[in-house]
């Protein structure tokens, strides 16, 4: 059985950091793509970022960009986000998720998704 | 990098079709057949529906299908049913090499 676990969320004030993490199981981690999905309350999905099989390559999105780094340990079948320069706007349940390929780029086709980690930003 | 357009919301009765509009721009959904559509239940994690414009998976209905027309992607629901009522997301590649959702569109079955 697949199982994304994420951790790492919790309450931060504006302009500090925090280290996202995913616990995967249940799959042969270092063959696919993996995403961070965002999505504050009430609101729609945000795509936040993806990393290839083998970390060639990765992707931010325009609103994290240059503050959040994505990186993954195939040896430990995790996945993180380090967050650093936190906003308010940040604020939002951090989802790991699983892509169908071993690359990110191009159509997004995902499978499995995480519970996810709630991340506050408020001072 | 905007957020694709889509309606906030959307209705109609068991049996009906609707459609649900992604508006982009040339730099993504006029650009890449790589748009995609989700639906998301309540307190549930999104379920991919269709891949590359028009592509279903093996297990989604043939009820559910997909097109583009320029900048502009749609998903229909035919023979529409109660366990429809869902949100439904659109995603599309863009020519910055990120990826861009659509704000979603709340799916109710009257």
């Amino acid at each position: 059985e697949v199982q994304l676990v994420e951790s790492g969320g919790g309450l931060v004030q504006p302009g500090r950091s925090l280290r996202l993490s995913c616990a995967a199981s249940g799959f042969t981690f270092d063959d696919y793509a993996m995403h961070w999905v965002r999505q504050a309350p009430g609101k729609g999905l945000e795509w936040v970022s993806g990393i290839d099989w083998n970390s060639y390559t990765t992707g931010y999105a325009d609103s994290v960009k240059g503050r959040f780094t994505i990186s993954r340990d195939n040896a430990k079948n995790s996945l993180y986000l380090q967050m650093n320069n936190l906003r308010t706007d940040d604020t939002a349940l951090y989802y790991c998720v699983k892509d169908w390929g071993n690359q990110w780029l191009g159509g997004w086709e995902v499978d499995y998704w995480g519970q996810g980690t709630l991340v506050t930003v408020s001072s | 990098q905007s957020a694709l357009t889509q309606p906030a919301s959307v209705s109609g009765s068991p049996g009906q079709s609707i459609a649900i509009s992604c508006t982009g721009t040339s730099s993504d959904v006029g650009n890449y057949n790589y748009v995609s559509w989700y639906q998301q239940r309540p307190g549930k994690a999104p379920k991919l529906i269709i891949y590359e414009v028009s592509n279903r998976p093996s297990d989604i209905s043939n009820r559910f299908s997909g097109s583009k027309s320029g900048n502009t992607a749609s998903l229909t629901i035919s023979g529409l049913q109660a366990e429809d009522e869902a949100d439904y997301y659109c995603i599309s590649y863009t020519s910055s090499s990120t990826l861009v959702f659509g704000g979603g569109t709340k799916l109710t079955v009257l």
